[in-house]
């Protein structure tokens, strides 16, 4: 089972909201990721969890806050974005984080509209 | 920095017929993996094919290969008798053996028609 879930599956909220996207996986990976994807372009890299902790942070702005609460979980929390923030949010796992044959899965995303 | 190119925004192929997607990539590193993603309309993206940079051997994987060509830095993707199902936007990546990021080429967008 290879599967990766991510609610809700679309969202669209004001500049001013507080939102939260969550992503969850039972295959006893370690890592976590989440990517940003706008159209037409390939994914970028967000943030990383492996083991639990913060391994990467590509330089995202602040309004992104990533919480690992447990090793299945992966929370996005979203506060005063901008309309150019609007993309398609995918969050990945993996069974280690790096080395080796280590394969990255996939969740089906959600997709954010910030009016 | 490395980075991957996929040099065909389109491509497009009859079903039951034969496609090659290319993708060409740029590292100094020695130790590294390489994907195929595909990612359809539904928005999912579903991993294809890995190869392992110190195998010689192309990965397989039932309609799905891979042309690996180290020297080269080139790792084509064929799909042999493609189905509507495979129509999809097909991105190359790749890993250093030590890292956590994928770096993702802009993609080809498969079109199989009838």
């Amino acid at each position: 089972d290879t599967e990766v879930t991510q609610t809700p599956k679309h969202l669209v909220m004001g500049m001013t909201n507080k939102k939260s996207l969550k992503c969850e996986q039972h295959m006893g990976h370690r890592a976590m990721y989440w990517y940003k994807q706008k159209a037409k372009k390939p994914p970028e890299l967000m943030f990383v969890y492996s083991y639990e902790k913060l391994s990467i942070n590509e330089s995202v702005p602040s309004r992104f806050s990533p919480e690992c609460p447990n090793s299945s979980l992966l929370n996005l929390h979203l506060h005063a974005l901008q309309p150019e923030d609007s993309a398609l949010y995918l969050c990945a796992s993996s069974p280690r984080g790096s080395g080796g044959s280590d394969t990255q899965y996939f969740g089906p995303g959600t997709r954010l509209t910030v009016l | 920095a490395q980075t991957v190119t996929q040099s065909q925004p389109e491509m497009s192929v009859q079903e039951a017929e034969t496609v090659t997607l290319s993708c060409t990539y740029d590292t100094s590193e020695s130790d590294y993996y390489l994907f195929w993603y595909k990612q359809p309309p539904s928005r999912q993206m579903i991993l294809v094919i890995r190869q392992e940079a110190y195998k010689q051997q192309n990965a397989t994987e039932n309609r799905f290969s891979v042309n690996f060509q180290k020297a080269a830095k080139s790792f084509s993707l064929k799909i042999s008798d493609s189905q509507l199902g495979d129509a999809a936007m097909y991105f190359c990546a790749y890993r250093i053996y030590s890292g956590y990021a994928l770096n993702f080429g802009k993609g080809t967008s498969l079109l199989v028609t009838p």
